[in-house]
């Protein structure tokens, strides 16, 4: 969907970087979500923010944080990464009643 | 917690094949049941969505789902594929009144042959 963003598309990094994901929307959503694809395990929740102020972890948050800069802006950091991160990574938007999610494009991290 | 299970890794039709894609959920309450399509290289997309009424659901491309309360289960249906149905799809579900995170099944991967 054009109207949520994530920068970059590709990225690949070597172990023990940091390394920043981006994602930005222009669907006026309060709620912005953060998950992993993996092949064969579908897709897990790692972050989600209800607003600006409201941060909360998914599932698999471990190694992971979030910054809501915007309501627009919502950020995945890797603060060290190690090559079990390696997956692609999709932020999504909803509205939040019902709780349809619209998910951008994918960022594909590669930690080598 | 709510758990998907959707019993199909990986399906194989030929064109103008009719589909069945089995999900089930996990969960004692009420539900709001999802399914999302990705086509190779993409994002998902919502296929098509189930909240109350008539638990049988209709969405794009021809796809419809029912929603049978008493097997816990929402499997996903088309008459007949096309080529470009070839994608991996994602059942999900979300307690109704949650409304905060998705359950994804791990995802059937459907592959139809020209």
């Amino acid at each position: 969907d054009a109207d949520v963003t994530q920068t970059p598309r590709n990225r690949i990094t070597k172990t023990g970087k940091r390394i920043m994901l981006e994602c930005s929307q222009t669907k006026g959503h309060d709620r912005m979500y953060w998950y992993r694809q993996d092949p064969g395990l579908g897709l897990q929740l790692i972050y989600y923010s209800f607003d600006v102020k409201d941060i909360n972890k998914g599932e698999i948050s471990d190694g992971y944080s979030v910054s809501r800069q915007a309501q627009a802006k919502f950020s995945l950091s890797l603060e060290s990464a190690i090559p079990n991160q390696t997956a692609l990574y999709f932020c999504a938007t909803s509205d939040g009643t019902p709780d349809t999610q619209y998910f951008g494009p994918g960022t594909r991290l590669t930690v080598l | 917690a709510q758990s998907v299970s959707q019993h199909n890794h990986h399906v194989i039709l030929s064109e103008a094949a009719s589909l069945e894609l089995g999900c089930n959920y996990s969960y004692g309450g009420t539900v709001n049941l999802f399914w999302y399509v990705q086509y190779p290289g993409q994002h998902l997309q919502l296929l098509l969505k189930y909240f109350s009424g008539d638990p049988l659901v209709k969405g794009i491309k021809g796809f419809e789902a029912e929603f049978i309360k008493s097997k816990f289960s929402f499997n996903l249906r088309k008459p007949s594929v096309q080529w470009s149905d070839t994608a991996e799809y994602f059942c999900a579900v979300t307690p109704r009144g949650s409304n905060y995170k998705l359950t994804f099944g791990k995802g059937t991967l459907l592959t139809v042959n020209p």
